[in-house]
């Protein structure tokens, strides 16, 4: 059982480079969740999906997009990075309205120069 | 919309002291939950307890409880015989029942002292 898993850990991209941060629960979870973390922002809400096929947007949804095809898998995809987008990025799951709280992933830090 | 309010950006206590984070929140909304996560150097994000609205009965997980003030808008978190490993950032989150977006504060950094 390896809880929520994020890949890469770390990343450095520069401005107008795209790409997707992978995030993965064996859990079975229902409930899944991106953030973003700030230097004394604490987490914003990004992205967040009730199952699969059903997403809906955040506090900071802008220059992201998320999809749910499965029950595991919830990717964020940078479209076109920007400096602003530099930042500590969560994944986190919960398994429904019963459960009793989201479990985070350990997070990526992403660069973007 | 939900604000979470941590007015202690730093706190730091002797080892097997106790300790008290504070957390103020505003809401509209009757049915809610109130957590505290830990965020140690490793960057993990920890839930440490969870509140509901509706319970008067304060939450306690071992060395951790909370005092929950619903009308007063409060909840802080109580750690006692406090220990090296408590270290970390403690951030304090609220969400409304049926609504699965977490508002966080902005968090306190707490210190043990040995």
């Amino acid at each position: 059982n390896a809880g929520v898993t994020q890949t890469p850990k770390f990343q450095v991209l520069k401005t107008g480079q795209s790409m997707t941060l992978q995030c993965a629960q064996d859990m079975n979870h229902e409930y899944m969740s991106w953030y973003r973390q700030d230097p004394g922002m604490g987490l914003r809400l990004i992205h967040y999906s009730v199952g699969a096929g059903i997403t809906d947007q955040g506090e900071v949804p802008n220059g992201y997009n998320v999809s749910r095809s499965t029950t595991e898998d919830f990717p964020l995809r940078l479209l076109s990075a920007a400096p602003s987008q530099t930042s500590v990025y969560f994944c986190a799951s919960k398994e429904g309205y019963r459960g009793y709280g989201y479990t985070f992933g350990s997070g990526t830090r992403l660069t973007v120069v | 919309a939900q604000t979470v309010t941590q007015s202690q950006p730093e706190m730091s206590v002797q080892e097997a002291e106790t300790v008290t984070l504070s957390c103020t929140y505003d809401t509209s909304e009757n049915n809610y939950y109130l957590f505290w996560y830990k965020q140690p150097p490793s960057r993990q994000m920890i839930l440490v307890i969870r509140q509901e609205a509706y319970k008067q009965q304060n939450a306690t997980e071992n060395r951790f409880s909370v005092n929950f003030q619903k009308a007063a808008k409060s909840f802080s978190l109580k750690i006692s015989d406090s220990q090296l490993g408590d270290t970390a950032m403690y951030f304090c989150a609220f969400a409304n029942f049926g609504n699965e977006k977490l508002t966080f504060g902005t968090g306190t950094r707490l210190t043990i002292i040995p």
